[in-house]
């Protein structure tokens, strides 16, 4: 059973801090990794995906993966009210189908 | 603008009733699929379909059904059969290739009357 584990939260952080959402996953073929954000009552947006160890940015978001380790998290730099949302972790096994499997999300507030 | 349509946004269920919701694509993508969110919850993935006249049950399939009868549409009905089917519901297809990703539906709730 493959499994992808989050802290539910809330994770609560002031503005412009940095805010650390962290996923782990249980299948070692796991091979892409993604980000997603979700706005209360609306669709999961993505964010960021990341498929090599190390870290990768996109504007204030950085990815971070560890395969060894079993890990992915995301950094959010200088955070913003705006960036109060669900954050879910997906994770998808090589080749095949794409059927991405998905953590229960992390809840983020950015308090003024 | 290409995307992915859900209709309708809320429906009611009575006790003993199928409903159907609906989701249509013009991104031309090959793969849908159909998730369940529970307040609080990840989203588990309830059928997909990676062509035409082919679908696969997903992780929570019992008491659902789906077609998939032309590329652009992939129906979702809730069956009597799911005793518990108050939950919002996301249709998605996939994007192939170096910038893959799933593009989602604004959603349906579904809740009991």
């Amino acid at each position: 059973q493959k499994e992808v584990e989050q802290n539910s939260g809330p994770l609560s952080v002031p503005e412009g801090a940095i805010a650390s959402l962290n996923c782990t996953y249980s299948d070692r073929g796991s091979q892409s990794f993604f980000w997603y954000r979700q706005y209360s009552g609306k669709s999961p947006e993505l964010i960021m995906s990341i498929y090599s160890n190390g870290d990768k940015e996109d504007g204030r978001f950085t990815a971070q993966l560890n395969k060894a380790s079993q890990y992915v998290s995301l950094l959010i730099r200088d955070s913003q009210p705006s960036d109060s949302a669900t954050y879910l972790c997906a994770v998808k096994i090589s080749g095949g189908s794409y059927i991405p499997t998905f953590g229960r999300g992390t809840s983020l507030i950015v308090h003024p | 603008d290409g995307g992915i349509t859900q209709s309708p946004k809320y429906l009611f269920r009575k006790e003993g009733q199928n409903v159907t919701l609906s989701c249509e694509q013009n991104l031309n993508h090959d793969a849908m699929y159909w998730y369940r969110q529970d307040p609080g919850q990840g989203l588990r993935l309830i059928y997909y379909s990676q062509i035409v006249n082919d679908f696969q049950k997903g992780d929570i399939a019992e008491g659902y059904s789906v077609s998939r009868e032309k590329k652009e549409s992939f129906p979702l009905t809730v069956t009597s059969a799911q005793k518990n089917p108050t939950a919002f519901y996301l249709c998605a297809s996939y994007r192939q290739g170096s910038s893959e990703k799933l593009f989602f539906g604004s959603g349906t709730q579904l809740s009991v009357l």
